[in-house]
């Protein structure tokens, strides 16, 4: 099975900042990848899918890139709704697994 | 419209069995695959099962031989049967239906499941 991790766990920014969160996936997965937003008792919601494609809708202070390994989710000045948990995945090969998430806190 | 709509979690004893359903509208659920991804209290979030369009399944190693995925085409559902529950099976059980083959795109709002 394919590993994800994430880094940071947790993070701490004010509005206006940038912040950019990364994830790593244990073997190649090519831009099968994606990133998800997830409020408190809420369904996550997709974000960006194929390593860089914003899903329509989603504001364009998202962004995403990366290839193979090593992918990176930035968002330039954060906004009050942007504070949840972030989630990566992989949709290379079954199973289609989620890194840890990233809990970006005010 | 696209919509997904979990039922059937509730409270269930280890070693008991429960059927999650997961009612679609708005697509056929032969034509994209629908997975299921569960997130225990407090916890991140969990890949479980997926069936494709073409019907073939797979599973999450914690949960092969103890869960099953299906589809009722008639009722455009999908199903998770659970079998030999355990207390670390204990979640929100999330379906959700893919974009473009590639990502979750659609989400129902889920289901608890309890075991204990």
């Amino acid at each position: 099975d394919i590993q994800m991790t994430q880094s940071p766990s947790s993070l701490s920014a004010s509005v206006g900042d940038s912040v950019t969160i990364t994830c790593r996936a244990s073997q190649n997965v090519g831009s099968f990848f994606n990133w998800y937003q997830q409020k408190p008792g809420k369904a996550p919601t997709l974000l960006i899918y194929s390593a860089a494609t914003l899903l329509s809708g989603v504001p364009s202070r998202f962004s995403g890139s990366g290839y193979g390994t090593e992918f990176s989710l930035t968002i330039t000045s954060l906004q009050p709704e942007d504070f949840a948990t972030y989630y990566c995945q992989q949709s290379y090969s079954t199973p289609y697994t989620f890194g840890p998430g990233t809990k970006l806190e005010i | 419209e696209v919509q997904l709509v979990e039922s059937g979690g509730g409270l269930v004893q280890p070693g008991g069995s429960l059927r999650v359903s997961c009612a679609a509208s708005g697509f056929n659920v032969r034509s994209n695959y629908v997975s299921w991804v569960r997130q225990a209290p407090g916890k991140g979030l969990d890949w479980v099962s997926v069936i494709f369009s073409g019907g073939s399944t797979y599973y999450a190693d914690s949960v092969k031989g103890r869960f099953t995925i299906s589809r009722d085409t008639s009722k455009n559902t999908v199903y998770l049967q659970m079998n030999n529950l355990r207390a670390e099976d204990t979640a929100v059980y999330f379906c959700a239906r893919d974009i473009y083959d590639t990502a979750y795109g659609y989400w129902g709002q889920g289901t608890l499941v309890t075991v204990s």
